[in-house]
């Protein structure tokens, strides 16, 4: 079975400042991988997402993440956060080749951005 | 576009009555179905998924239930609830056997038992 851990729980960044969110994951065979972001009071939403080919994918609202394959990650960048960035942040994988998608999710990353 | 939908937004219940949550989705057919239960600092955990009408999964056991009574209404159900059913309860939908599938969430109900 697939796990997937996220390294903070909680992370607090001033304005401007650079934002990685680490994601690692741990299953032996192909997986397709997904960043949620739930804004406060709002619904879970699709940030960003990778299937195949070029590792470095980009989401909306200037958020990328890199698939590393040999490192089991997927970690969340944006070289400048908002005060509107401030979410919980969600790292999925699901096992590639299913009929269906049973996500397994981390536990979220709470990030605080302060104006 | 496709919509998913959830009801009630809020329930406060006691302990030992019986629960029923909606999940309903819209602008597209034969849709895979999922119910997630969220709890602070613990994530998602799934709890059901459907692919079909009438066919359900559970993933965890548990004191909840789930039916499919039409192709696009999945409903989460409890006869007695528990103290620790209490959480935020999500619906999810994806389309149906695509190569590169994505879920989808709703807006969540949030459970309170007392």
């Amino acid at each position: 079975a697939q796990s997937v851990s996220q390294h903070n729980h909680h992370v607090i960044l001033s304005e401007a400042a650079s934002l990685e969110l680490g994601c690692n994951y741990s299953y032996g065979g192909t997986v397709n991988l997904f960043w949620y972001v739930q804004y406060p009071g709002q619904h879970l939403q699709l940030l960003l997402k990778y299937f195949s080919g070029d590792p470095l994918v980009k989401g909306i609202k200037g958020f990328e993440a890199e698939f590393i394959k040999s490192k089991f990650s997927f970690n969340l960048r944006k070289p400048s956060v908002q005060w509107s960035d401030t979410a919980e942040y969600f790292c999925a994988v699901n096992a590639k080749n299913s009929g269906y998608s049973t996500l397994t999710f981390g536990k979220g990353t709470m990030l605080l951005v302060s104006p | 576009s496709q919509t998913i939908h959830q009801w009630p937004a809020t329930l406060v219940q006691p302990v030992g009555s019986p629960l029923s949550l909606e999940c309903t989705v819209e602008g597209t057919s034969n849709p895979n179905l999922y119910w997630y239960r969220q709890a602070a600092g613990r994530g998602l955990q799934l709890l059901f998924y459907s692919v079909g009408i009438g066919q359900i999964s559970s993933e965890v056991p548990q004191n909840l239930s789930a039916s499919r009574p039409q192709d696009r209404q999945f409903i989460l159900s409890s006869k007695k609830l528990l103290l620790s059913d209490s959480g935020f309860y999500l619906c999810a939908w994806s389309a149906y056997q695509t190569t590169e599938e994505t879920q989808y969430f709703g807006p969540g109900t949030r459970l309170l038992v007392l």
